[in-house]
């Protein structure tokens, strides 16, 4: 499977520091996504970076890709409490279907 | 567009009964995909139907679980009989393959608690 799986579980940090969530995998792929989930809600999509994109950025979130390591980190920087939810990475090989890794849920304290 | 609306939002029933959860995908998504998120197991995909045809039902856990969809705009997830360790949120999200984003777009899901 190629699933993501993604690194630690859990983060607790304060408001104002830099969070940095990891996504391991197995196979090759076309690209890979992260995605927010805020309790009670549905995932919402952050970013996608491509297997031949090297880093990405939007607003706070920088993401990064390294297809030889076959993982990739997704940092927030300046976190809010906002912020505060579970984070998922999710790998889409040949087949268009992208594959949800666990999560790591991320506590921002005010 | 109002994005992916599943109905209803919470769901209890008792061990036994009929539960039919519903979706509507955003117009003019191609893809629809039925999700199941627990504690235990994560997110799993249970099934994804592309133009209305179901593609691969592979992740359904059993043959308690149906799932249909007979329009562009219409989807139902039904469990019967329902057990308690069906108990979980289902989420239905759809996509656009025309755009080569992948994104998937999920609604606010359905938590089933059954008795």
């Amino acid at each position: 499977s190629q699933q993501g799986e993604e690194d630690p579980q859990a983060l607790s940090i304060q408001e104002g520091e830099n969070a940095t969530m990891n996504c391991s995998y197995k196979t090759s792929i076309n690209n890979l996504q992260w995605y927010r989930q805020n309790s009670g809600r549905g995932l919402v999509h952050l970013i996608l970076i491509r297997s031949n994109e090297r880093e990405k950025h939007s607003g706070r979130l920088r993401v990064t890709l390294d297809t030889s390591k076959k993982s990739s980190s997704l940092l927030i920087t300046a976190s809010r409490a906002a912020d505060t939810a579970s984070y998922f990475c999710a790998t889409r090989g040949g087949s268009y279907i992208p594959t949800f890794g666990r999560g790591t849920s991320l506590i921002v304290h005010p | 567009d109002a994005g992916v609306i599943q109905s209803p939002r919470h769901e209890v029933t008792e061990m036994g009964q009929e539960v039919t959860l519903r979706c509507k995908p955003i117009s003019g998504h191609d893809y629809l995909f039925w999700y199941r998120q627990t504690m235990m197991r994560g997110l799993e995909l249970l099934i994804y139907f592309n133009n209305n045809v179901p593609i691969d039902d592979s992740g359904m856990p059993e043959d308690r679980f149906s799932a249909k969809m007979p329009n562009a705009s219409f989807s139902t997830l039904k469990i019967q009989p329902s057990e308690p360790r069906d108990s979980a949120v289902y989420f239905c999200a759809s996509s656009f393959r025309g755009t080569s984003t992948d994104t998937q777009y999920f609604g606010p899901g359905t938590r089933l608690t059954v008795l």
